[in-house]
C-alpha cells in the first residue's frame, strides 16, 4: 500500500531556531507536497516539487525553504522559526493531478 | 483559476439519517474531483475520485458522489450515516495539466448517536 511518512511528528521549537521536517514516501510518485493547517482551517499549499533537486513554491512559501534531494523525500526548513508557523504540516505525495497520499503530520508549536 | 466552493462549514445529522455534503468547482478545462476525510489528529484519507466516466462515483464506507457538469458540482453523499463518519470532509479539484490541486475550506461533520 502506498505510504507517506513523516519526521517528527511532533516538535517544540524556539523562536528564531531552525526547524527540519523530513518526509518520505514509498510510492514511487513524481510529485510531493507541504501543506500546513492551522485549527480548524484547510490546507495551504507552501512548496511542492515534481522532480528531484527542484523545488516549486507554493501558496504561501514565504517562511519557508523546501529540499527533494531524491525522488522519496522532500523536507520542509524553517530557517527562523516564528510563532505564526505553529501549525500542523502535512506531507503529500501524488502522479500529477491524481490523488494525493498524505502523511499523517507533524504538529509545530513555536514558542 | 480553479476553486473548491464548500458552503456549510458544519453539518449535524443524527445517526441512520441520510446525508448530502455539498461541493461546487471552477474549473475551465475537465476535472479531476477527489473527497478526503480527516479524522481527528490524522492525515487526509481518500474517500473516492472521479476522473472519467460514469458520473456517479463509489467510495469507502458506502459514499458515492455525482458529478454534475451542468452545475458544475460533486456533492458527496451516503443512505444512513454512522457515528463515526464524523469527521471533516474535503472536497478537491485537479486536473491532468496542472501541477496543484485546490481544495475546499472542508465540512465538519457531526453525528449524533
Amino acid at each position: 500500500e502506498a505510504a507517506v511518512t513523516q519526521s517528527p511528528r511532533s516538535k517544540v521549537a524556539v523562536t528564531g531556531g531552525k526547524v527540519t521536517l523530513s518526509c518520505h514516501q514509498t510510492n514511487n510518485h513524481d510529485y510531493m507536497y507541504w501543506y500546513r493547517q492551522d485549527t480548524g482551517h484547510g490546507l495551504r499549499l507552501i512548496h511542492y516539487s515534481y522532480v528531484a533537486d527542484s523545488t516549486e513554491k507554493g501558496d504561501i512559501p514565504d517562511g519557508y525553504k523546501a529540499s527533494r534531494p531524491s525522488q522519496e523525500n522532500f523536507s520542509l526548513i524553517l530557517e527562523l522559526a516564528s510563532l505564526s508557523q505553529t501549525a500542523v504540516y502535512f506531507c503529500a505525495s501524488s502522479d500529477r493531478g491524481r490523488e494525493q497520499y498524505f502523511g499523517p503530520g507533524t504538529r509545530l508549536t513555536v514558542l | 483559476a480553479q476553486s473548491v466552493t464548500q458552503p456549510d462549514a458544519r453539518v449535524t445529522v443524527s445517526e441512520g439519517a441520510s446525508l448530502q455534503l455539498r461541493c461546487k468547482y471552477s474549473y475551465s478545462g475537465t476535472p479531476y474531483l477527489f473527497w478526503y476525510v480527516q479524522y481527528p489528529r490524522q492525515g487526509l484519507q481518500l474517500l473516492l475520485k472521479y476522473y472519467s466516466g460514469d458520473p456517479v462515483v463509489q467510495g469507502v464506507n458506502g459514499f458515492e458522489a455525482e458529478f454534475i457538469k451542468s452545475n458544475s458540482s460533486f456533492h458527496l453523499r451516503k443512505a444512513s450515516v454512522h457515528w463515526s463518519d464524523s469527521a471533516v470532509y474535503f472536497c478537491a479539484v485537479s486536473s491532468s495539466n496542472t501541477n496543484k490541486v485546490v481544495f475546499g475550506t472542508g465540512t465538519r461533520l457531526q453525528v449524533l448517536p
